[in-house]
């Protein structure tokens, strides 16, 4: 069985700063992926960045970062230079048994952490 | 960019009333899931479809649950006898394959059973 844990429900950060959101993930799978969604209040879920369990480096999109430690089992999102557009739910998320082909297994998200970003 | 679209936005109904909820994925992708989402929860597996089957599904998803791809396009959640506990978001995703591959999400369909 999968497991995403978030450990921060809510988190105030001011506007300009680098915020890190914490994600460690449990698994017995060997090859697994690593994902996180934004949910603004409308509602909507916006994939941000994702993290194979074999990238040699750690992902990167924009202002998003992934501190991915496998031996931690660890994969927090980093959001640089923050801005008020970025206050909103944010979700980990894990897909695993990447290569066991066929499946099409569903991801397994984490309770979320509620960003708020203040001016 | 293509995107996937959900209808309705909202749904209020009956419990005890059917309801279908409607998605349609981006074109080129093969995989379809369903989540839902309770209030204030984290998002919830239900089932994901792949050649026109079910390919894996959750606890969630019993017997009053029903998927169907039935024109090529589109693609339906049923809820057969809806349920108080029902009541949630649900969000349909499509990705390009079953792997790796991202998983893009509708903007969800909100579902308020009284």
């Amino acid at each position: 069985a999968q497991k995403i844990t978030q450990t921060q429900p809510g988190m105030f950060v001011q506007e300009k700063e680098a915020v890190t959101l914490d994600c460690t993930y449990d698994t017995s799978d060997p090859s697994y992926g690593l994902f996180w969604y934004k949910q603004p209040s409308s509602g909507e879920m916006i994939f941000l960045i994702y993290q194979g369990s074999y990238d040699q480096q750690n992902a990167t999109e924009g202002r998003y970062s992934l501190n991915f430690q496998k031996a931690r089992k660890s994969a927090n999102l980093v959001i640089s230079a923050s801005q008020l557009g970025d206050s909103a739910m944010y979700f980990c998320a894990m897909l695993g048994s990447l290569y066991s082909g066929g499946g099409a297994d569903g991801l397994t998200f984490g309770k979320g952490t509620h960003l708020i970003i203040q001016p | 960019e293509p995107e996937v679209t959900q209808t309705p936005s909202h749904q209020v109904t009956q419990m005890g009333q059917e309801v279908i909820l409607r998605c349609v994925p981006i074109s080129n992708h093969l995989y379809f899931y369903w989540y839902r989402q309770i209030l204030g929860q984290k998002v919830e597996f239900l089932v994901s479809f792949y050649n026109n089957e079910i390919s894996e599904k959750s606890e969630i998803f019993d017997d009053q649950f029903s998927v169907e791809r039935p024109d090529g396009s589109n693609f339906t959640l049923k809820i057969r006898s809806t349920k108080l506990e029902d009541s949630a978001m649900y969000f349909c995703a499509s990705g390009a394959s079953g792997g790796q591959e991202t998983q893009y999400f509708g903007p969800g369909t909100r579902l308020l059973v009284l």
